[in-house]
């Protein structure tokens, strides 16, 4: 148990499906990021969010989109995905951005597009 | 931030010290070494890190070398659960700077 909780764990979604991942963290972290793990690839880092402003997308098409309420929770919302956009997408928190502290993970959503 | 090498696995006998090797021969004064493991379809786990001074941990020990360019994870009494990919991270910025490579697959024997 990290105190990152992500929900769903297993999510299975058609092309055409709206749904959200969410992740909740209450160890009064203000940065929180999405990770997107693919078969047999690295963690790709794909949004940074620092007290609620998001401060990093690296490159990550529209039809994932992020939001984050306040500092504990954080979503990713999902739209007309692709089958390659099947992974796991984990959610993490560190104290704060741009500091030399770890980052704690959740145990992820296994998502698959068909 | 720095690019980090590590072999791509290894195994190791129950009880015993697990010592697993990574070189960051390009890495800056001001970047940190980053250990985390992943257990299988899990999400990673941090383990430890350091910047130059020997850190230990209830988890881990972490050795760098004088020069900075290698550093060694020591898990010192291998259980099976410690059975996962270990990846070695250099970075300047902590959490949101981690660019996981492939990490090393520890296999743990009974």
């Amino acid at each position: 148990e990290t105190g990152v909780t992500q929900t769903p764990r297993h999510l299975v979604m058609g092309m055409t499906n709206k749904k959200s991942l969410k992740c909740e963290q209450h160890l009064g972290h203000n940065a929180m990021y999405w990770y997107k793990q693919s078969a047999k690839k690295p963690l790709e880092l794909m949004f940074v969010y620092n007290f609620k402003e998001q401060t990093e997308n690296n490159s990550v098409p529209s039809r994932f989109s992020p939001e984050c309420p306040n500092s504990s929770h954080l979503f990713l919302h999902l739209h007309t995905l692709q089958p390659e956009d099947s992974a796991l997408y984990l959610c993490a928190s560190s104290q704060e951005y741009r500091m030399n502290t770890e980052a704690f993970f959740g145990q992820g959503t296994r998502l698959t597009v068909v | 931030d720095a690019k980090t090498t590590q072999p791509p696995s290894m195994d190791c006998a129950e009880g015993r010290a697990a010592n697993l090797p990574c070189n960051h021969s390009t890495i800056s004064g001001n970047e940190y070494v980053y250990w985390y493991r992943q257990i299988h379809s899990q999400g990673p786990q941090y383990i430890i890190h350091g910047l130059k001074n020997n850190e230990t941990n209830e988890m881990a020990s972490l050795i760098i070398t004088e020069d900075r360019k290698s550093s060694t994870l020591i898990l010192p009494h291998a259980t099976l659960r410690d059975t996962a990919v270990y990846y070695c991270i250099a970075s300047t910025s902590g959490a949101q700077k981690l660019v996981f490579g492939q990490g090393t697959r520890l296999t743990i024997n009974p």
